[in-house]
């Protein structure tokens, strides 16, 4: 069974920091999700890739498949960015981290 | 092009009432699943499909009843609801396999 493992759980940051949040999973996969899910809101998807890195705006993912790891970083972060980050293990059906909270303070 | 279209946002239930939770997808995609979120436990899979006539159960999947008629088309049926079945509930699609997943907005459900 793929167990996806995140942290930390809660992250407080101030404006301007750079974040890191960690993923690891248990089963080798071929594609791993990064997931964005603001307070009351809906679920939106950052990510999907399978090596290497991918970048948009001031949000970088990376993941080493034979290491079974990921990181979502986030650069000069912002009040905005606060929201809970989900790592998803790609192989159907996904399997979901508990997610990590992040609370950026202006 | 609307992606996953999940309904209703919100539902209020009486003990022992039954629902049905729509999601529709027009993206032609195989796979479709619903999870419940919960505090503190992420999502969980509740029931999941591989394309039409074809489901499967998840992780949580006592509860609930599901049916693949259309490859559009994936309700989830609550027959007889339980306060522990009080979560927010999402829909999501993909193509089979490594891609991307789409999400419905979610459905805050309380059951009194």
């Amino acid at each position: 069974k793929n167990e996806v493992e995140q942290s930390p759980q809660n992250l407080t940051a101030q404006e301007g920091e750079f974040i890191t949040i960690n993923c690891s999973y248990s089963v080798g996969i071929s594609a791993l999700h990064w997931l964005q899910q603001h307070p009351g809101g809906g679920i939106v998807s950052l990510f999907m890739l399978s090596s290497g890195k991918k970048k948009h705006g001031r949000l970088i993912a990376t993941i080493n498949i034979q290491e079974k790891h990921s990181s979502l970083h986030i650069t000069a972060s912002h009040p905005r960015d606060s929201a809970v980050y989900i790592c998803v293990s790609g192989n159907t059906p996904l399997v979901f981290g508990k997610g990590t909270r992040l609370s950026v303070i202006a | 092009n609307a992606g996953v279209t999940q309904t209703p946002k919100f539902q209020v239930l009486k003990t022992g009432q039954s629902m049905t939770l729509q999601c529709a997808q027009d993206m032609n995609h195989e796979y479709m699943s619903w999870y419940r979120q919960d505090p503190g436990m992420g999502l969980r899979l509740i029931h999941y499909s591989v394309g039409a006539g074809i489901t499967d159960q998840g992780e949580v999947p006592n509860g609930y009843n599901v049916s693949r008629s259309t490859t559009e088309d994936f309700p989830l049926r609550l027959l007889s609801a339980a306060p522990s079945q009080t979560s927010v509930y999402f829909c999501a699609s993909s193509l089979a396999g490594n891609t991307e997943a789409f999400f419905g907005q979610g459905t805050r459900l309380t059951v009194v």
